[in-house]
Order: C-alpha cells, then sequence, then structure tokens
C-alpha cells in the first residue's frame, strides 16, 4: 500500500500569508493525487485533481503542484474561509490512501 | 442537483452487525466508481471501501477487510456497506462519495453528509 505523509500536522498562518503544505508518498506514483479540505461537521470538498488541477468552482488562489513522491498544495493568499484541515488522497492504486491532514490554525 | 445521502448508521454493540445506504441523485449512477471514508472523532479521514460501476470490482482497506462489504444496486441508484464484527476503532462518520468522472483513476467530487456509527456496549 502505498503511505502519504503530510507536513506540517498543525500551520498557524495570518489571513494573506502564502502557506504550503506537502505530502509525501512512500513509493514513486503518477500524477493520482488529490487535495481536499474538511471544516468541521461539513463534508469533504475536492480543491485539486490529478495533483495540479484546480476543481470547478475552487478559488484560483489555491494550486497544486508535485510528481513522483513529493507534492504540494499552496495557498497564495489565506481568506478567514480557508482555515481548515486539508487532506492529500492518493488513487494512484488500491487501496487509495490518505495523508494524515494538515490542520490550518488562525495565527 | 447532484446529491448523495447516505443512511443506516446507529449505535450498535462490539460484535454486531449494520448496513450503510447511500442514496445517489442527479447523475448517472451507473458508471461511477463510488467510494465509502470514515473519519473517527478526532483523528483523519480513512479511505475504507471502493467499488467500480458495474459492482463487479471491489476494494478494501486492510483494517477493514473480511469483515465489510460493499455492493451497489445500479437500478435503485444506491450504494451499501455491509458492517460486520464491528469493533470499537469502526466509530466514525462515514461517507460516501462519487468519482469525479468515469475514468479509472479519479478524485472523488461529490460527498454526502454522512452517517455516524457508535460501536458501544
Amino acid at each position: 500500500d502505498i503511505q502519504m505523509t503530510q507536513s506540517p500536522s498543525t500551520l498557524s498562518a495570518s489571513v494573506g500569508d502564502r502557506v504550503t503544505i506537502t505530502c509525501r508518498a512512500s513509493q514513486s506514483m503518477s500524477s493520482w493525487l488529490a487535495w481536499y479540505q474538511k471544516k468541521p461537521e461539513k463534508a469533504p470538498k475536492l480543491l485539486i485533481y490529478k495533483a495540479s488541477s484546480l476543481e470547478s468552482g475552487v478559488p484560483s488562489r489555491f494550486s497544486g503542484s508535485g510528481s513522483g513522491t513529493e507534492f504540494t498544495l499552496t495557498i497564495s493568499s489565506l481568506q478567514p474561509d480557508d482555515f481548515a484541515t486539508y487532506y492529500c488522497q492518493q488513487y494512484n492504486s488500491y487501496p487509495n490512501t490518505f495523508g494524515q491532514g494538515t490542520k490550518l490554525e488562525i495565527k | 442537483e447532484v446529491q448523495l445521502l447516505e443512511s443506516g448508521g446507529g449505535l450498535v454493540q462490539p460484535g454486531g452487525s449494520l448496513r450503510l445506504s447511500c442514496a445517489a441523485s442527479g447523475f448517472t449512477f451507473n458508471i461511477y466508481a463510488m467510494t465509502w471514508v470514515r473519519q473517527a472523532p478526532g483523528r483523519g479521514l480513512e479511505w475504507v471501501s471502493g467499488i467500480r460501476e458495474s459492482g463487479d470490482v471491489t476494494y478494501y482497506a486492510d483494517s477493514v477487510k473480511g469483515r465489510f462489504s460493499i455492493s451497489r444496486d445500479n437500478s435503485k441508484n444506491t450504494l451499501y456497506l455491509q458492517m460486520n464484527s464491528l469493533r470499537a476503532g469502526d466509530t466514525a462518520i462515514y461517507y460516501c462519495a462519487k468519482d469525479r468522472t468515469s475514468s479509472w483513476y479519479e478524485a472523488m467530487d461529490v460527498w454526502g453528509q454522512g452517517t455516524t456509527v457508535t460501536v458501544s456496549s
């Protein structure tokens, strides 16, 4: 199984900041990687698919990049609505697996 | 409107069984793979099980293999998760989700609101 490791686990930032979250895979994989935003009491929301493709309706301040074993999610200018937990997920092979999550907190 | 609505959660004793359902609407159900994902209290998202479009190919996380069974009824636009030999560690909110397209490799673009399963004596 492919293990996904996110860093950092927690990130404190301010509105307007640029932040980057990293996701590392335990083995080299294609670009079948997604990023989700999760807020309490809400269903996960797809942000990025195929490592760098922006899901329809998602603000352009979100971007993804990477290949092989290292992937990143960048938020160019944090907005108040962005404070949430973010998860990467590989769908390169079954069982699909999630990273452990990165909680983005207000500084 | 594309929608997924889970049901069937509840309180069950360790060793018991439960069947979750996920009713789909607003899209052509039988051309999309479907997935169950769960989130235990205070924990992250965990991929549980997936099923291809026709229902003949299924996948499971190691943590549920041999205890859970995923299935679908394309005539009823409904996804199921049969959960047997339940343990306290299965306590979680269970979400169903659809693939973004009918391609083999896909992310999940639509999620239900979740149904809560509590395993406790």
